[in-house]
């Protein structure tokens, strides 16, 4: 247990939707970052949020966003969902500033796009 | 070329043998190094992380990294079923406050009882 927690744990959506994936990060933690790991694949970076303002961004379109909350907590937002879409999204908590980015992971939300 | 490149396997070892890993980095400016473990249906979590040069050990598990060579191993001794998961090798670049890991497709191991 790494003490991340995210909901909901699986769900299901049809094209054009709009989805809201969340995440508590571990205690201590003040960075969350959100991953894409496609079935097959290795998680893929989507971004980064730290003191409430993304902190970098991966190679994801503007229709993903986020946010981050003043007790570290953050959400995933994802409009006009598309196939591509469907996969298991991952998130992760650190502490930014201490070593040089170990990651805790939740157990993550799958989503299905149909 | 793939920023991280692993054989996705399946890679077979006999239980108690030692099963080795490896991984392949673009990015000569990559600092640090993490082997992740995932259970089918379950998040990543992480293994041995490595930040210089030579080998490191934690019990069963030796991480061996080599910059000039841009190649990262993971050594499992003692293999035991409860290993049979997939292997994710990350490679971490830190910029200006912009951390971020990025992952190989992993490898798939089966340990053989």
């Amino acid at each position: 247990e790494t003490g991340v927690t995210q909901s909901p744990t699986h769900l299901i959506k049809t094209r054009g939707q709009q989805v809201t994936l969340r995440c508590s990060s571990q205690s201590g933690h003040n960075t969350v970052s959100w991953y894409q790991q496609a079935l097959g694949q290795g998680p893929q970076f989507i971004f980064q949020y730290y003191r409430e303002e993304e902190n970098g961004r991966g190679n994801f379109p503007p229709r993903f966003s986020g946010l981050q909350f003043p007790n570290y907590s953050s959400e995933l937002n994802v409009n006009a969902l598309e196939l591509d879409d469907s996969a298991l999204y991952l998130c992760a908590s650190s502490t930014t500033g201490g070593d040089t980015g170990e990651l805790f992971f939740g157990e993550g939300s799958r989503l299905t796009v149909l | 070329q793939k920023e991280v490149e692993q054989n996705s396997g399946p890679l077979s070892v006999p239980e108690g043998a030692i099963a080795s890993l490896n991984c392949t980095y673009s990015d000569r400016g990559s600092q640090s190094f993490f082997w992740y473990r995932q259970y089918s249906g379950k998040s990543p979590e992480l293994i041995m992380f490595i930040y210089s040069n030579g080998d490191k050990e934690d019990g069963r598990f030796t991480a061996q990294l080599n910059k000039a060579s841009q190649y990262v191993s993971l050594l499992i001794r003692d293999s035991q079923p409860s290993d049979s998961a997939t292997y994710l090798c990350a490679v971490n670049v830190r910029g200006f406050g912009n951390e971020k890991l990025t992952f190989g497709t992993g490898t798939r191991l089966t340990i053989i009882p």
